[in-house]
């Protein structure tokens, strides 16, 4: 069984378009998180969310929108997709605290032509 | 040192050889530190939590330690497989809130 899933693995759009990314968690953690993993292969937090509630939001353009319906999801949104937007999306979540580690999801590698 | 930083970006070794590499963090406002393997084409897995100065982990032939007062923590892989090939990764909590800033990376080789 798959721990940390993300839907799509690929995404290409044009310029412009919006797009979502889910995320899904089946390990009863309550905090989730969103990483950008850029060119030069760094991860980025992005934003986190604990029991559907957003604690982290780093400095990312408002052109992007998480939403958590629920512990177990966590969606990003993004709007007027960019070139720059270019990049793998890590999904992660965990027990919440400094304590515990995080799971990953697969990535979804989001392509702007 | 301001930002979570690892050495040597990369490494090539021959199989058996052992090897290690460094996390270097922050030493104000300590919480954590974790370790993740990262191997081509999936998704970083934890190896090591670690909080308290002077912690030694151990799985298998990898262990790492950390020193919080000099802000710095070693991974040791004992004897390198090709299957040790991944890129390792340290991430420094530094509040309780599960935020964790991520080193660069350090890609090991191992050749057979």
């Amino acid at each position: 069984d798959t721990a940390v899933s993300q839907t799509p693995k690929y995404l290409v759009t044009q310029m412009g378009n919006d797009k979502s990314i889910k995320c899904e968690q089946n390990l009863g953690h309550d905090t989730m998180y969103w990483y950008k993993q850029d060119s030069k292969k760094f991860l980025k937090i992005m934003f986190s969310y604990n029991n559907k509630e957003l604690i982290i939001n780093e400095t990312v353009p408002n052109r992007f929108s998480p939403k958590s319906p629920d512990k177990a999801h966590l969606n990003l949104h993004i709007n007027s997709l960019e070139l720059g937007d270019s990049a793998v999306y890590f999904c992660a979540s965990s027990q919440g605290g400094h304590r515990q580690p995080q799971h990953f999801g697969d990535g979804t590698r989001l392509s702007i032509l | 040192i301001l930002n979570v930083e690892q050495s040597p970006q990369s490494l090539h070794v021959q199989e058996g050889d052992s090897t290690n590499f460094t996390c270097s963090f922050p030493s104000s406002n300590f919480y954590a530190l974790h370790w993740y393997r990262w191997e081509t084409a999936k998704s970083p897995e934890a190896l090591f939590v670690m909080t308290l100065n002077g912690d030694e982990k151990k799985k298998g032939r990898i262990s790492a330690t950390l020193n919080t007062k000099e802000g710095y923590s070693y991974l040791y892989i004992k004897g390198s497989q090709p299957e040790d090939s991944a890129t390792y990764l340290c991430a420094q909590h530094n509040t309780n809130a599960g935020k964790s800033t991520f080193g660069d990376g350090t890609t090991l080789t191992v050749k057979p």
